[in-house]
């Protein structure tokens, strides 16, 4: 059974930074591009970053491109963003989310973990 | 970047009813689209892919066509658990990959 599970949610200061993972099991984590989504209280769905399965391409939303850094660690079967200036409207809840594919082309997202909360307030 | 158009906003269907949901792309996404379901504090589940495909356990009421530009989900009748949020999302010509911004199924 595909397992995603994040952690490292919490409340943060405007311009702080924060760090989300997601451990992720019952599947072969190396054959899959890994993607955050994010929503916004009482909103829709919004990508945010892809990164391949090796790790060597990234893609960022223009809403966080140059604050957050999306990475893994394949060792690990872990998936993270690094989120840095942090913004009030970065507040949302943050889905991981695996995809069919390798490289994130052409990917629909298959499966979710269940969120992690970021609030961004002072 | 790709602009994905639902509607309507809010459907108001009675439980056995059949349910029409539209999606449309700014531009031609071939059949490059998924639809999602999301329940309150949950997260969203995957329905279709391919805009016709559907997802692995997914029951046959939910059937999604269209292709190009104009995508529709069908829900053949209504059961009392498929009163949700649903969005569709392409993923062609990415990054980025967008979603639209949901149609809420409600009960009438």
């Amino acid at each position: 059974e595909v397992q995603l599970f994040e952690s490292g949610g919490g409340l943060v200061q405007p311009g702080g930074s924060l760090r989300l993972s997601c451990a992720a099991s019952g599947f072969t984590f190396t054959n899959h591009a890994m993607t955050w989504v994010r929503q916004a209280p009482g909103k829709g769905l919004e990508w945010v970053s892809t990164v391949s399965n090796s790790g060597g391409s990234t893609y960022y939303a223009d809403s966080v491109k140059g604050r957050f850094t999306i990475s893994r660690d394949n060792s690990k079967n872990t998936l993270y963003l690094e989120m840095s200036s942090l913004r009030a409207e970065d507040t949302a809840v943050y889905y991981c989310a695996t995809g069919p594919y390798p490289s994130g082309s052409y990917n629909w997202f298959d499966f979710w973990g269940q969120g992690a909360l970021v609030t961004v307030s002072s | 970047e790709i602009v994905m158009t639902q509607s309507p906003a809010t459907l108001s269907v009675s439980p056995g009813e059949r349910a029409t949901l539209s999606c449309r792309a700014s531009q031609s996404v071939s059949s490059n689209l998924a639809w999602y379901q999301q329940k309150p504090g949950q997260a969203p589940r995957l329905l279709i892919y391919s805009a016709s495909t559907r997802a692995t356990g997914i029951p046959a009421r939910f059937s999604g066509s269209g292709s190009g530009t104009e995508f529709t989900l069908t829900i053949s009748s209504l059961q009392s658990e498929d009163f949700a949020v649903y969005y569709c999302q392409h993923y062609n010509n990415w990054p980025p990959w967008t979603f639209g911004q949901g149609t809420k199924v409600e009960i009438k």
